[in-house]
This record gives structure tokens, C-alpha cells and sequence, in this order.
């Protein structure tokens, strides 16, 4: 099976600064990774993801990079605002078994 | 469309009790998953139908029972609740299941005393 780990598990920044997280994966049949976004009391939601293909994708503030060869894959969000404050979670879908496996989460604190 | 909706929103049950989680998505999504949520812990993939009338274990299956009748439905069943099962479920779905986002309903909060 697959085995993601994500750090760190919580992270405060300064409004304005930039945000990092990062997953590490464990079986490289994985080929999709999502991350999602979860606030207090709600589902998570899909932020922004990346194929096994490719090694970065941004979407505005928010961008994400791959690294196959290291099995790990990165969060960046920069000029951060208060309502990126939320838990973010990694995903790695696993092929072989039709599965998606997840990061325990991050907690993301924005200080205005 | 409603997306995925899941029925109830809360429920406590005592030890030994049973009862049925209800996912239905109007979206004609093949996949459909279950997964709890506890804290500090992610999101683990309890039972998962890849389509109508089938399911398969995912990573922490046991105590659970899932069935998939219909396309558009899928049943979470606890057949003797422990306090070990008290978490938040969450269902998904996707179109299909090799690397398609999954879409989330809004979860289920049980509490086992």
C-alpha cells in the first residue's frame, strides 16, 4: 500500500508571507496528487493537484511541485491572507489500488 | 445539482447499537468512498464501490459494512457501534477513480457511548 507523510503539522505565518508544506509518498505507482483544503466544520475542498507528468502547476497564489525521483511533493502558497486559514491535506492516489491515501494535515494559521 | 449529500448530519449511539449512513450523489459519478476522520489522523479510506453493485475494503474496513445498489447511492452500515467508531464520516465521490478529484459531502459527526 501507499504511505504519505506531511509536514509540518501545524505553521503560522505573517500575512503577506509565504507558506510551505510538504508530503513525502512511498509507492511510486502513485501518479495523482491532490491537496485539499478543509475549515472548521466543513468538507474538504480540492485546492489545486498534479499529475505523475508533470512538476508544477500554479493556479494564482497557490502552486505545487513534484520531485518523482525524491517521491515528494510540495504546497506553496505565497502572499498569504487571513482566510488561508484552514487544515490542508495531501492525498497520493494509489493505482494498483484504486486508493487514495492522505497526510494527517496541516494547520495553517495566517496572522494578520 | 445538489453534489453529494450525506444523511445524517449527527447521530449518538450507545454500544452495540447499529445503524446506516446514507451518500448519494447526482453528479452519475462511478466512484464512490467512505473515509473517517479523527484527528491528528487524516482522512482513512474505510470501504470503496469503483461502481453499481460492487465494493471493496479499503484501509481500515473492519466493524463497517458498505452496500452499493444503486448508482447514485452508497451505504455505510455499523452493525455494533463501539466507541472506537466515534469520528466524523466523510463521503466522496469521482467520475472515475484513476486520479480524478473526488467530491466531498458535508459528513456525518457520530458520537458511540
Amino acid at each position: 500500500g501507499e504511505n504519505v507523510e506531511q509536514h509540518p503539522s501545524t505553521l503560522s505565518v505573517q500575512e503577506g508571507d509565504s507558506a510551505v508544506i510538504k508530503c513525502t509518498y512511498s509507492d511510486s505507482a502513485s501518479n495523482y496528487f491532490p491537496w485539499y483544503k478543509q475549515e472548521l466544520g466543513k468538507r474538504p475542498q480540492l485546492i489545486i493537484d498534479i499529475r505523475s507528468n508533470v512538476g508544477e502547476k500554479k493556479d494564482q497564489r497557490i502552486a505545487v511541485t513534484l520531485n518523482k525521483t525524491a517521491k515528494h511533493f510540495s504546497l506553496h502558497i505565497t502572499e498569504t491572507q487571513p482566510e488561508d486559514s484552514a487544515v490542508y491535506f495531501c492525498a497520493a492516489y494509489y493505482r494498483t489500488g484504486n486508493q487514495f491515501y492522505f497526510g494527517t494535515g496541516t494547520s495553517l494559521t495566517v496572522i494578520p | 445539482n445538489a453534489g453529494v449529500t450525506q444523511t445524517p448530519k449527527f447521530r449518538v449511539l450507545k454500544t452495540g447499537q447499529s445503524m446506516t449512513l446514507l451518500c448519494a450523489q447526482d453528479m452519475n459519478h462511478e466512484y464512490m468512498y467512505w473515509y473517517r476522520q479523527d484527528p491528528g489522523m487524516g482522512l482513512r479510506l474505510i470501504h470503496y464501490s469503483v461502481g453499481e453493485g460492487t465494493t471493496a475494503k479499503g484501509e481500515v474496513p473492519d466493524g463497517y459494512n458498505v452496500s452499493r445498489l444503486k448508482k447514485q447511492n452508497f451505504l455505510l452500515g455499523l452493525e455494533s457501534a463501539a466507541p472506537s467508531q466515534t469520528s466524523v464520516y466523510f463521503c466522496a465521490s469521482s467520475y472515475w477513480g484513476t486520479g480524478e478529484e473526488q467530491y466531498f459531502g458535508p459528513g456525518t459527526r457520530l458520537t458511540v457511548t
